[in-house]
């Protein structure tokens, strides 16, 4: 199975920072790779789909980058509704695996 | 709307069984693969089980194969998951979700809101 990590595991920003986090898959996936979004209680939300492209209704503050193994997600000013908790996910190998997840909380 | 909801979850004991449902509305179910999710309490996500369109193709993490079994009904627009011999890492909420295909893969684009299993003596 492919292997997916995810740093740092958790993060402190303010509001209006440049947030940026790291998905690595333990071999290539190509760009076949998601982005999520889980707030406590909540079922995680879509964010950014085939590692780049951003889901429909998704603010144009929130990106993704990246090919093969490495892949980032960023969040290019941080707003109050943002903190929570960020999950990569490969569809490369239809036995899909998450990242361990990245918890972004207030500084 | 398009929207997923879940019932069955419940406290079970060790060796027990349960069947998840999740019912369907708001798109042609029988157009999109479907899976089941998984999250213990204070963990991360894990895939737990896919299947195709028609139900002739099944998948499943490791640690459930031979206990869980993921079926479709496509006339009531509705998925299952029968889960056998449950232990207590089996505790979780469990996300019924919608595969898309997006652009070079599946994305779970639409989730519902999960159902609790504990398993507890």
């Amino acid at each position: 199975d492919i292997q997916m990590t995810q740093s740092p595991s958790s993060l402190s920003a303010s509001v209006g920072d440049r947030v940026t986090i790291t998905c690595r898959a333990s071999q290539s996936i190509s760009n076949s790779l998601n982005w999520y979004q889980q707030k406590p209680g909540k079922a995680p939300k879509l964010l950014i789909y085939a590692a780049s492209s951003l889901q429909s209704g998704v603010p144009s503050r929130f990106s993704g980058s990246g090919s093969g193994t490495d892949f980032t997600l960023t969040i290019s000013s941080l707003q109050p509704e943002d903190f929570a908790t960020y999950y990569c996910q490969q569809s490369y190998n239809i036995r899909f695996t998450f990242g361990p997840g990245t918890e972004v909380d207030i500084k | 709307e398009v929207q997923l909801v879940e019932s069955g979850g419940g406290l079970v004991q060790p060796g027990g069984s349960l069947r998840l449902s999740c019912a369907a509305s708001g798109f042609t179910f029988s157009n999109y693969w479907m899976s089941w999710v998984r999250q213990a309490p204070g963990k991360g996500l894990e895939w737990v089980a896919n299947i195709n369109r028609d139900g002739s193709e099944t998948y499943y993490v490791d640690s459930v194969k031979g206990r869980f079994s993921i079926s479709r009904d496509n006339a009531k627009k509705s998925l299952y998951l029968q889960i056998n011999s449950l232990r207590v890492e089996d505790t979780a909420v469990y996300y019924c979700v919608r595969m898309r295909w997006l652009r070079s893969g599946d994305a779970f684009d639409i989730w519902g809101q999960g159902t609790m299993v504990t398993v507890s003596s």
